[in-house]
């Protein structure tokens, strides 16, 4: 199995400040990558695909990048909507994969 | 757009088999594949497995062949059962359209307890 882990795992931030959220592969997943957000009682939202993709209707604050086996979520300018936690899953090979997530707070 | 409901017990005695439905609506089932996603209290998410409309299913080994997926098209659902359920499957359970561009669209979820 494809191991996924992000770091870190808890993040403190404030409005407008810029983050950066990594996911290291166990093996290579190529791009086959994506980033979702998952407020609390929520289902997840797909934010991110093939490691750069911008889903649509996704804001543009929102960034992915990477290939390998080490990826990178950006939220360049945070909003207070943006305080959630958030997790990378691979979709290179099964069984899929989710990283252990980032919880996201307001400073 | 397309949209997912889960459906199914709440409630599951110890060693019983867990039964759940995904009902999509606003589009077909085909030519999509789906997948199930679960998420224990307080923790994070774990993939099930996947079925494609024409019934290619593929599992997670952790579940230890106790996991069945499949699909009606003629009612535009899928199912999911689990069974030998213990306290360690209570969970909230997802249904997600899988695609070659990620997970897409998620069903609300459903929250399962096992519990005698």
């Amino acid at each position: 199995d494809s191991q996924m882990t992000q770091s870190p795992s808890t993040l403190s931030a404030s409005v407008g400040d810029r983050v950066s959220i990594t996911c290291r592969a166990s093996e290579t997943i190529s791009t086959w990558l994506a980033w979702y957000q998952q407020k609390p009682g929520k289902a997840p939202k797909l934010l991110i695909y093939r490691a750069s993709s911008l889903q649509s209707g996704v804001p543009s604050r929102f960034s992915g990048s990477g290939s390998g086996t080490e990826f990178t979520l950006t939220i360049s300018s945070l909003q207070p909507d943006d305080f959630a936690t958030y997790y990378c899953q691979q979709y290179n090979s099964y069984p899929y994969t989710f990283g252990q997530g980032t919880k996201l707070e307001i400073k | 757009q397309v949209q997912l409901q889960e459906s199914g017990p709440g409630l599951v005695k110890p060693s019983e088999t867990l039964s759940l439905t995904c009902s999509v609506s606003g589009g077909s089932i085909s030519p999509d594949y789906w997948s199930w996603i679960r998420q224990a209290p307080g923790k994070g998410l774990e993939w099930i497995g996947y079925i494609s409309y024409t019934g290619t299913s593929n599992y997670n080994p952790s579940l230890q062949g106790r996991v069945t997926i499949s699909v009606d098209t003629s009612k535009n659902s899928l199912s999911l059962k689990l069974s030998a359920v213990t306290a360690a499957d209570t969970a909230v359970y997802y249904c997600a359209r899988e695609s070659s561009d990620g997970m897409d669209v998620w069903g609300q979820g459903t929250t399962v307890t096992v519990s005698s």
